[in-house]
């Protein structure tokens, strides 16, 4: 299946500074997803990016669509302690969704 | 505002149990999606369908079978189950369109094979 390498891992950071995460493929996507999931639940759609280069916010959240449409990141400005959970990038090909390993995000008060 | 609802939310089998997870969307989403969850393990998709009556597998389908009579309902079985099926399983349905993307997801189905 496809490999979508996330990084990093997990990040422990003070309340107010900013995140920064990215994700890569070895393969071409038409479409790239960032999700985040909270303890307990599915994981809910943060930003979509649809074309090569492409910058999207949403409120705090910046998202790229690299231009090589192999790679995207996510940023997250001034984070707050209910930016808490595990991100996820997820790349579109076809019918299939394939997701990354995820990042686990802490925001220390 | 229903969305996706998954059934049962927790379950324990034995090893070489049967059973069926429910999944039901409300949004007449024609795309549906079961994913399973392993930890540090992302998402792997086992088996989805494009609409009623197709279904075609993902990366993880063997132990799983899939139907799908109706847009509304896509329902997970798993025979003869495994220690390595243990998992978290999603649910998850779309419209696909020109701009295609959004996954709309369930609550989860936590399962434990011993």
């Amino acid at each position: 299946g496809q490999q979508l390498n996330q990084s990093p891992q997990s990040m422990f950071i003070q309340e107010g500074e900013d995140v920064s995460m990215n994700c890569t493929s070895s393969s071409i996507f038409n479409t790239w997803l960032w999700y985040k999931q909270d303890p307990g639940e599915g994981p809910v759609l943060l930003i979509a990016l649809y074309k090569a280069g492409e910058l999207t916010s949403n409120g705090r959240l910046t998202a790229q669509f690299g231009i090589t449409r192999k790679d995207s990141f996510l940023n997250i400005s001034a984070s707050i302690p209910s930016d808490v959970g595990i991100y996820f990038c997820a790349g579109q090909s076809g019918n299939q969704f394939y997701f990354g390993t995820g990042t686990s995000l802490t925001v220390i008060p | 505002n229903a969305g996706v609802t998954q059934t049962p939310k927790f379950r324990i089998l034995k090893i070489g149990q049967s059973m069926t997870l429910q999944c039901t969307q409300d949004m007449n989403h024609n795309y549906m999606y079961w994913y399973r969850q392993d930890p540090g393990m992302g998402l792997k998709l086992i088996y989805y369908s494009v609409g009623a009556g197709i279904t075609d597998k993902g990366e993880v389908p063997n132990g799983y079978n899939v139907s799908r009579s109706t847009t509304e309902d896509f329902p997970l079985r798993l025979e003869l189950a495994a220690p390595s099926q243990t998992s978290v399983y999603f649910c998850a349905s779309s419209r696909q369109g020109r701009l295609t993307g959004e996954l709309f997801f369930g609550e989860g189905s936590r399962l434990t094979v011993l």
